[in-house]
């Protein structure tokens, strides 16, 4: 299985700013994923990371709003744009084993945006 | 899309009690997934279940693909159960997520 690390654990952060969040596996990965979980509900796809070339975004989520990096198999990163206190959510970082199959998930940035 | 229903939504169990959990989908899958998310937020990989049957000490799990549910068993539950547990499915999509059984057991 997938060791899967976050940085920062947690940020409060003011409306209008940015923050960065970062992903490491600790094994080379084909399949890199973002995921959003606002207060108190279940998980949603943001959008898959590709390496080599731009992310695949879901229905109601932006390039502009959440640009991703995946410069490598085993990095990538999220960053939430001019935050709204409605992006308040725990953001987690997701890697599929090497067949595509199981899906392991990282310890997730919780972001309180004031 | 998949869509994913999980029931009961809520569940409060003393200790030692069992219990089950179903995740009901519509379309077929190629994996299908059950995590425990703790109270700290961590989600836990239970099971990767797409059909047959697995246990893992107390928690054991069941995936009938051909009538599109999955049954989630808890025996004699501990406080440290509680949580919310989540069914997830992946068709020709990554992982969709249902919304959970919040589980509450009290000693």
């Amino acid at each position: 299985s997938a060791v899967i690390s976050q940085k920062p654990s947690r940020d409060i952060c003011q409306r209008g700013t940015s923050l960065t969040i970062q992903c490491q596996v600790d094994s080379q990965v084909t399949m890199m994923f973002w995921y959003r979980q606002q207060p108190g509900q279940s998980l949603t796809l943001i959008a898959t990371a590709n390496q080599g070339s731009e992310a695949t975004y879901e229905s109601g989520f932006v390039i502009d709003k959440f640009p991703i990096s995946r410069p490598n198999l085993t990095f990538s990163t999220l960053t939430v744009s001019n935050m709204s206190p409605e992006d308040s959510s725990i953001y987690l970082c997701s890697a599929a084993d090497p067949w595509g199959h199981e899906q392991f998930f990282g310890p997730g940035t919780r972001l309180t945006v004031l | 899309g998949i869509q994913v229903e999980q029931s009961p939504p809520d569940l409060i169990l003393q200790e030692g009690a069992n219990s089950t959990l179903r995740c009901n989908f519509s379309d077929s899958v190629n994996n299908l997934q059950w995590f425990h998310q703790n109270p700290w937020g961590q989600l836990i990989n239970l099971f990767y279940i797409p059909s047959g049957t697995k246990q893992n000490g107390r928690l054991s799990a069941t995936t009938v693909a051909t009538e599109r549910y999955s049954l989630l068993y808890i025996s004699s539950s501990q406080t440290t159960d509680s949580g919310v547990y989540f069914c997830a499915l992946k068709g020709n999509t990554p992982l969709v997520f249902g919304k959970g059984t919040r589980l509450s057991v009290i000693a």
